[in-house]
């Protein structure tokens, strides 16, 4: 069965940094775009960052543009987010989510296999 | 940046019920759209995805259809494990938006 294990989240005062991490295993990490999502307490799903299977390109919302910065690694199938500059109304619980089909030409969707990983921005 | 509209906010039903979603982005997304469902504490689940795949390992009362500016998901007969907030998102353009939620209560 598919895995998909975020981790790297905490608490961190605004302004600050965190680099999170999901570690994919059970499918062809390299054949699959790979997105951020983000629930934050008591609202609704928040598309963050996009990367495409072979990261040759990526895409972010606005609020975080500049700001994080989506990568991987296929050689050890683990996709990341750099976080720099965080403010309170980034604090969330963040997930990382596999497209439901391989490929660079199929719909993009956020299959969640993980819990996720909370990140606290407060002073 | 392309709005995504639910109806209702909220609905209530028996057990066994057939449950209609509707959700209408603000223009059209082609067949871009996916349905997710949202359980208090956990991850959200895909359901559909391209406005009428069923994800793999999800039930087959679940059911997507619709194009361009209306969607709906369709529960065939609602299940006591189906109490949950179902959320709409398009993927034709960044940002990938998502609608409010409707969220399905039992009567």
């Amino acid at each position: 069965q598919v895995l998909l294990e975020e981790s790297g989240g905490g608490v961190v005062q605004p302004g600050g940094s965190l680099r999170l991490s999901c570690a994919a295993s059970r499918f062809s990490f390299n054949n699959f775009a790979m997105h951020w999502v983000r629930q934050a307490p008591g609202r609704g799903l928040e598309w963050v960052a996009f990367i495409r299977d072979d990261a040759s390109n990526e895409y972010y919302r606005d609020s975080v543009k500049g700001r994080f910065t989506i990568s991987r690694d296929n050689s050890k199938n683990v996709l990341y987010l750099q976080m720099n500059s965080l403010r309170p109304e980034d604090t969330a619980i963040y997930y990382c989510a596999k497209n439901p089909e391989g490929g660079s030409r199929v719909p993009n969707a956020f299959d969640v296999r993980g819990q996720g990983t909370l990140v606290t921005v407060s002073s | 940046d392309i709005q995504m509209t639910q109806s209702p906010s909220s609905l209530s039903a028996f057990v066994g019920d057939r449950v209609t979603i509707t959700c209408r982005p603000s223009q059209s997304v082609s067949r871009f759209l996916n349905w997710y469902q949202l359980k208090p504490g956990t991850a959200p689940k895909l359901l559909i995805y391209a406005a009428s795949n069923l994800q793999s390992g999800v039930p087959s009362r679940f059911s997507g259809s619709g194009s361009g500016t209306e969607f709906t998901l369709t529960i065939s007969s609602l299940q006591p494990e189906d109490l949950a907030t179902y959320f709409c998102q398009q993927s034709l353009s960044i940002p990938f938006n998502f609608g409010t939620g409707t969220r399905v209560e039992m009567k």
